[in-house]
């Protein structure tokens, strides 16, 4: 039961390099997210997929750009990398509906740029 | 908007014992959720608790329990018996109930917990 997974877990960029972090659900869920983990700010939500076909910005979108593959792939594309950039990214699914709609994270991969 | 805030950056306890964390928020929406994670040094996020906001009994998981006080706008987490697996970093979240929300989740800054043999 892989459940959500991230790929690559670790990654240097230098500045101006491009890069697309990929990110897979195998729970058939309708909605995806992109989060950044900052020292002392929590996650932020960068991107989110309501449902396949659909995306949209969240709190924190300039500089990166994403694609909703499938109902089971969500990218996250950094077309020229910033040192502001440096920092953990998770990628989570949910249903998408209902009261009890829970979000499950992936490993998160770290990124640092040089 | 709404925030979360978490003001206690680290906490310590000892194995067995009892600590509180704490957790406020800001909305000025009345119908929505809040929930406890754990991020391990794995760095896994796991949902420990969630609380409906219209739910008025606070929600308990195992040795996990929630104060829920909807008027104070305060949602602090109880972890009793603690164990060394403890040791994590804890996010406070809220969540929308309704509208075009679609899951979005807000955290807080994070609370360090340590538990110490």
């Amino acid at each position: 039961n892989a459940g959500v997974t991230q790929t690559p877990k670790f990654q240097v960029l230098k500045t101006g390099q491009s890069m697309t972090l990929q990110c897979a659900q195998d729970m058939n869920h309708n909605s995806m997210y992109w989060y950044r983990q900052d020292p002392g700010m929590g996650l932020r939500l960068i991107y989110y997929s309501a449902s396949e076909g659909t995306t949209d910005k969240g709190e924190v979108p300039n500089g990166y750009n994403v694609s909703r593959l499938n109902k089971r792939e969500f990218s996250l594309r950094l077309e020229s990398a910033a040192p502001s950039q440096t920092s953990v990214y998770f990628c989570a699914s949910s249903a998408g509906t209902g009261r009890k709609d829970t979000q499950y994270f992936g490993p998160g991969t770290r990124l640092t740029v040089l | 908007a709404q925030t979360v805030t978490q003001s206690q950056p680290e906490m310590s306890v000892q194995e067995a014992e009892t600590v509180t964390l704490s957790c406020t928020y800001d909305t000025s929406e009345s119908n929505y959720y809040l929930f406890w994670y754990k991020q391990p040094p794995s760095r896994q996020m796991i949902l420990v608790i969630r609380q409906e906001a219209y739910k008025q009994q606070n929600a308990t998981e195992n040795r996990f329990s929630v104060n829920f006080q909807k008027a104070a706008k305060s949602f602090s987490l109880k972890i009793s018996d603690s164990q060394l697996g403890d040791t994590a970093m804890y996010f406070c979240a809220f969540r929308f109930a309704g509208g075009t929300s679609y899951g979005k989740l807000t955290f807080g800054q994070g609370t360090i917990l340590t538990v110490h043999p």
